[in-house]
């Protein structure tokens, strides 16, 4: 059974920074690649990063890029995004999720994590 | 970026009903679509890929259609677990975007 289970969310300031963690199971994590979608309360969902399953290639989206990095552990099965220069704008719950194609970049998205809460606030 | 527009914001339906969802690209957007469910306090789950391609174990009573800018999602009888928010996205150059979500509330 595919598992996804992220961790690191938290109440940060402005400016601050978090680093998400995502443990994956139950499919050969390197052989797909991964996402962060994010979705801030009561609003629609937006994608935020990318990384191919051997980690060689990354994507972001503009309103993060510079700020966030997306990397990931093969040998620990875990899929991270470190947030810098944290916004209020940031604020939202994060979700990790599965492509859903092995060996490419799909980036249809058939297994998501229960989603961790990132609130950017003084 | 790509836009995706959704309509309507809001469905309003009866268990039973036929549920026609739109989402309207800015620009072509070839077949590379899909459609997703989330309900209150859930990740979303994929439904349909590739503008019409049923995900592992979606009932078939979902089906998708269209190419280019013109997309539409349809339940052909709702179930009382329809009853959700269903967003689209599209997958253009690493510019991934979602639309605004469209709510089929019970009438």
């Amino acid at each position: 059974e595919v598992q996804l289970l992220e961790s690191g969310g938290g109440l940060v300031q402005p400016g601050g920074s978090l680093r998400l963690s995502c443990a994956a199971s139950g499919f050969t994590f390197s052989s797909y690649a991964m996402s962060w979608v994010r979705q801030a309360p009561g609003k629609g969902l937006e994608w935020v990063s990318a990384i191919s399953g051997s980690g060689g290639s990354t994507y972001y989206a503009d309103s993060v890029k510079g700020r966030f990095t997306i990397s990931r552990d093969n040998s620990k099965n875990t899929l991270y995004l470190q947030m810098n220069s944290l916004r209020a704008e940031d604020t939202a719950v994060y979700y990790c999720a599965k492509d859903w194609a092995s060996g490419y970049s799909s980036s249809w998205y058939n297994y998501w994590g229960q989603g961790t809460l990132v609130t950017v606030s003084s | 970026e790509i836009v995706l527009t959704q309509s309507p914001a809001t469905l309003s339906l009866s268990p039973g009903e036929r549920a026609t969802l739109s989402c309207r690209a800015s620009q072509s957007v070839s077949s590379y679509l899909a459609w997703y469910q989330q309900k209150p306090g859930q990740a979303p789950r994929l439904l349909i890929y590739d503008a019409s391609n049923r995900a592992t174990g979606i009932p078939a009573r979902f089906s998708g259609s269209g190419s280019g800018t013109d997309f539409t999602l349809t339940i052909s009888s709702l179930e009382p677990e329809d009853f959700a928010v269903y967003y689209c996205q599209q997958r253009s150059n690493w510019r991934i975007t979602f639309g605004g979500g469209t709510k089929v509330e019970i009438k």
